[in-house]
């Protein structure tokens, strides 16, 4: 156990909805990162967060959103919802930079 | 992009020893060698990390050669649980510390 948890685990939604994944980091982490993780691929960076505010930018599609709150657990926010956005989104904190990531196991997202 | 070079498959026999390869040739000097691994659709599990000298822990041997231009993870007896995707990562720590993924390398532990 990582002790970063994602919830929900399973989510399965229509296009063009609108969903929210959440993360919870391990305790005391300040970073939190988000990856995807589509078949074809492979795990894509997607943001990073430090102690609530935005740390980097990876290939994140504008109909995406996150945040960190006060708390530092963070929140992926996905709209107008294609069916290419099927994948695994993968949460990840670190306590400091440039040490390890710990990752969740995930939530994965279907759009039919 | 990824900064790492690994063979898309290898074989290992449980028990012996799994020597995984990886090289990262434009590798910077402030820059730190990362393994992660991958077991089906599971989180990333975190194994080793170094910048330039070898590393040990209770998963793995990290090798790095002297130019740093490359290095190999050891799992020094592996069992069939060790059947992964093994990621090797230049870890970028200018402005963010963020971790980029490559293809990994498909570690299959056979009986």
């Amino acid at each position: 156990d990582s002790g970063v948890t994602q919830t929900p685990k399973h989510l399965i939604t229509a296009t063009g909805q609108r969903v929210t994944l959440r993360c919870s980091p391990r305790s005391g982490d300040l970073s939190v990162y988000w990856y995807q993780q589509s078949l074809d691929q492979g795990l894509q960076f997607l943001i990073q967060y430090y102690n609530g505010e935005e740390r980097a930018k990876g290939n994140i599609l504008e109909r995406f959103s996150a945040q960190q709150f006060p708390d530092l657990h963070s929140e992926l926010n996905l709209s107008s919802l294609e069916l290419g956005d099927s994948a695994l989104y993968f949460c990840a904190s670190s306590p400091r930079y440039n040490s390890p990531l710990h990752f969740g196991n995930g939530t994965r997202l279907t759009v039919t | 992009d990824a900064k790492t070079t690994q063979p898309p498959s290898m074989d290992c026999a449980e028990g012996r020893a799994a020597n995984l390869p990886c090289n990262h040739s434009t590798i910077s000097g402030n820059e730190y060698v990362y393994w992660y691994r991958q077991i089906h659709s599971q989180g990333p599990q975190y194994i080793i990390h170094g910048l330039k000298n070898n590393e040990t822990n209770e998963m793995a041997s990290l090798i790095i050669t002297e130019d740093r231009k490359s290095s190999t993870l050891i799992l020094p007896h592996a069992t069939l649980r060790d059947t992964a995707v093994y990621y090797c990562i230049v870890r970028v720590v200018v402005g963010t510390d963020k971790l980029i993924f490559g293809t990994g390398t498909r570690l299959q532990v056979f009986p």
